[in-house]
């Protein structure tokens, strides 16, 4: 099972919005509305932001938002603030039964 | 307070073997999918094992298929990663996880495991 494709890297000014986008197969992203996305700040583990595509987990701030078009899914993020810098992983389930990451997105913010 | 403590891991020669516990609670553990995700140092995440709640039906990524063992003990609230065959490719910080079928809800804060003669 390949990783799913994400930018490396993104960045954007306080205040701005950014947008991560995460590439899979007709296998995974395009097969179910299982898509979450994570933050991870250095040293920490992973937090869920968004699932099932769009959906945030109680107590996720409502500028982080996700959507999907065909095999590509996308986490926006609005209002940037300096906390939002993190690396950012997309996940799907697939059609294997497993469970596949994207490489992950490091957030700049400028 | 969902929480979620990993413990086991270490130092281990390529070819050896270890097993991890993730002690867990603050939910009720027998009704909840639980997996194992990993992350090599300054890598991304990598899925290695999923396991259901009380059938327990389980899951490994071809990485590790025939030398992991996902498990769990309803009655510990305790969910186990049996390692053998251990090589380089390995090392990582093992995160104990809530969830599976790509939703983890909660993740501990992980156990290192470095495979090096």
């Amino acid at each position: 099972q390949s990783a799913l494709t994400q930018p490396a890297s993104v960045s954007g000014s306080p205040g701005q919005s950014i947008t991560v986008s995460c590439t899979g197969t007709n296998s995974d992203v395009g097969a179910y509305d299982y898509v979450s996305w994570y933050q991870q700040h250095p040293g920490k583990a992973p937090q869920l932001m968004i699932y099932d595509v769009n959906t945030r987990p109680s107590g996720v701030s409502n500028r982080f938002s996700g959507s999907k078009s065909g095999n590509t899914a996308s986490l926006t993020i609005s209002g940037l603030q300096a906390e939002d810098e993190a690396d950012y992983y997309c996940s799907s389930y697939t059609t294997s039964s497993t469970w596949v990451f994207g490489g992950g997105t490091n957030l700049t913010v400028l | 307070e969902v929480q979620l403590l990993e413990s086991g891991g270490g130092l281990v020669q390529p070819g050896g073997s270890l097993r991890l516990s993730c002690a867990a609670s603050g939910f009720t553990f027998s009704l909840y999918v639980m997996s194992w995700v990993r992350q090599a140092p300054g890598k991304g995440l990598e899925w290695v094992s999923t396991i259901s709640g009380t059938d327990p039906s389980t899951n490994h990524a071809d990485s590790v298929k025939g030398r992991f063992t996902i498990s769990r003990d309803n009655s510990r609230n305790t969910l186990y990663l049996q390692m053998n065959g251990l090589t380089a490719d390995d090392t990582a910080v093992y995160f104990c996880v809530v969830g599976g079928g790509g939703k983890g809800d909660y993740w501990g804060q992980g156990t290192l495991v470095t495979v090096s003669s």
